[in-house]
């Protein structure tokens, strides 16, 4: 069935240094990879996406790459700051359908 | 343009009860998709509405189900209650329309908070 595995569940960096977190998709027909930024008790935000037909997607600070060989894609946040402590989820569509499946999340710590 | 609201935003239930969950969609938006979304378990899938039809539905038991309506607002109903399904629910609307990238983006309501005692 579709799966979407994301790594690490928990990363922790300095304040200015970057973040990096990846997931990798089964199902090869998945063509749209959003992210999503959860803060404490408030519902996911989708902050950058990427489609099946793009390498690489940037706004500002984060970016996002997708390698539909390996069938993985990553979120680079550069220049980190305290507002960006949060849970990160990655999903991916299944099928090409509306349906989205997500990683497990990875809670991100900025530190001062 | 209003988001995505859903009601109640808390709701307290005894076991063997039922329950029913609101989602008013963002305006234009016609697809509602819905998810569990626990500690343990991350967001888990459980179906999604465009046009008042299920086209996804995703590995939950029967007793969860749900419907949309010609003004896309959705409802989620569970029956027959178990503690397990004490989690925070949360809807997206998206465009919904077939073909093109733009129609998947997804943008969640704040969830309603279930707990099953």
């Amino acid at each position: 069935g579709e799966n979407v595995e994301q790594h690490p569940s928990t990363l922790s960096v300095q304040e200015g240094d970057s973040a990096v977190i990846k997931c990798t998709y089964s199902d090869s027909a998945s063509n749209y990879f959003p992210w999503y930024k959860q803060e404490l008790g408030k519902r996911p935000q989708l902050i950058i996406d990427i489609r099946s037909n793009v390498g690489e997607k940037k706004d500002q600070r984060i970016a996002v790459t997708l390698n539909k060989t390996a069938k993985h894609f990553s979120l680079h946040i550069t220049e980190t700051q305290p507002e960006d402590s949060a849970v990160y989820f990655c999903a991916a569509t299944a099928q090409g359908a509306q349906k989205l499946v997500f990683g497990q999340g990875t809670r991100l710590t900025i530190n001062p | 343009k209003a988001g995505v609201t859903q009601t109640p935003r808390y709701l307290i239930k005894t076991r063997g009860q039922q329950v029913t969950l609101s989602c008013s969609p963002i305006s234009g938006h016609r697809s509602v998709s819905w998810y569990q979304q626990t500690p343990g378990q991350g967001l888990q899938f459980l179906f999604e509405y465009f046009s008042e039809t299920q086209r996804n539905k995703g590995n939950f038991p029967g007793r969860f189900s749900g419907r949309q309506f010609s003004n896309s607002r959705s409802e989620m109903n569970v029956s027959t209650l178990e503690l397990g399904d004490s989690a925070l629910y949360l809807c997206a609307s998206s465009l919904g329309r077939r073909g093109g990238f733009s129609s998947y983006e997804q943008y969640f309501g704040p969830g309603t908070r279930l707990t099953v005692t």
